[in-house]
């Protein structure tokens, strides 16, 4: 389910390391789902996305993943880089209007 | 060749005061929105314009009202301004159609009503 409390769910990894980012979404009906990646001071950035046709889709050194039995998505992102340090958000489309709903948001912190 | 444009960036206020925001979108894009960023990062859609006309509204304050001149355009004007209004407010364009295309998202602009 969905994190609960005052502060930003962190995640802080190693240079180097691989990433995962959790999301859980709300609607069964979602057909489409998108991560968003959000630098300080910087509106939301396309990362990659995943139809509910497919369970998994690759990028340049980023993997989506979806569950659909459990309404879960991840990210992951592949030797992790400094520049990788953002707001992390998942985002699930309810339908034919193109609304996206999003997620609470995951703080990557990135340890050189 | 900025996609999604903004101003003012920032914009520091008194309670009571109107205010707006413009956008604009040089992607050809057709449906426009505006979402407001909470101080825990939450985001969350206040309005969409597809064509000038308004398809979602979810439940915001009639203070505040977008305004659509043309395709490319979505200003957000708000009356009235309160003290919880404080927020980044995001302007977002898409081209509607088949469902599931990313939104394009603006830089924000940071809104802090004193």
């Amino acid at each position: 389910g969905e994190s609960v409390g005052l502060h930003l769910p962190t995640l802080s990894v190693q240079e180097g390391d691989n990433s995962i980012i959790n999301c859980a979404y709300s609607n069964s009906a979602s057909d489409y789902f998108i991560w968003y990646k959000q630098e300080s001071g910087k509106g939301p950035q396309f990362i990659i996305d995943i139809r509910s046709n497919m369970d998994k889709r690759q990028g340049q050194r980023v993997t989506v993943l979806l569950n659909k039995t459990v309404k879960h998505l991840s990210l992951q992102i592949a030797a992790t880089q400094p520049g990788d340090s953002a707001v992390y958000f998942c985002a699930e489309n309810e339908g034919s209007q193109g609304n996206l709903i999003f997620g609470k948001g995951t703080k990557l912190s990135v340890k050189p | 060749d900025t996609a999604v444009s903004q101003t003012p960036k920032y914009l520091v206020t008194q309670m009571g005061n109107d205010k707006s925001i413009k956008c604009e979108q040089n992607l050809g894009h057709d449906t426009m929105y505006w979402y407001k960023q909470d101080s825990k990062k939450f985001l969350k859609i206040m309005f969409s314009y597809n064509n000038k006309e308004l398809i979602i509204n979810e439940t915001v304050p009639n203070r505040f009202s977008p305004k659509s001149p043309d395709k490319a355009h979505l200003n957000l004007h708000i009356n009235s301004l309160e003290l919880g209004d404080s927020a980044v407010y995001f302007c977002a364009s898409s081209q509607r159609g088949l469902a599931g295309v990313p939104l394009r998202f603006g830089p924000g602009t940071r809104l802090t009503v004193t």
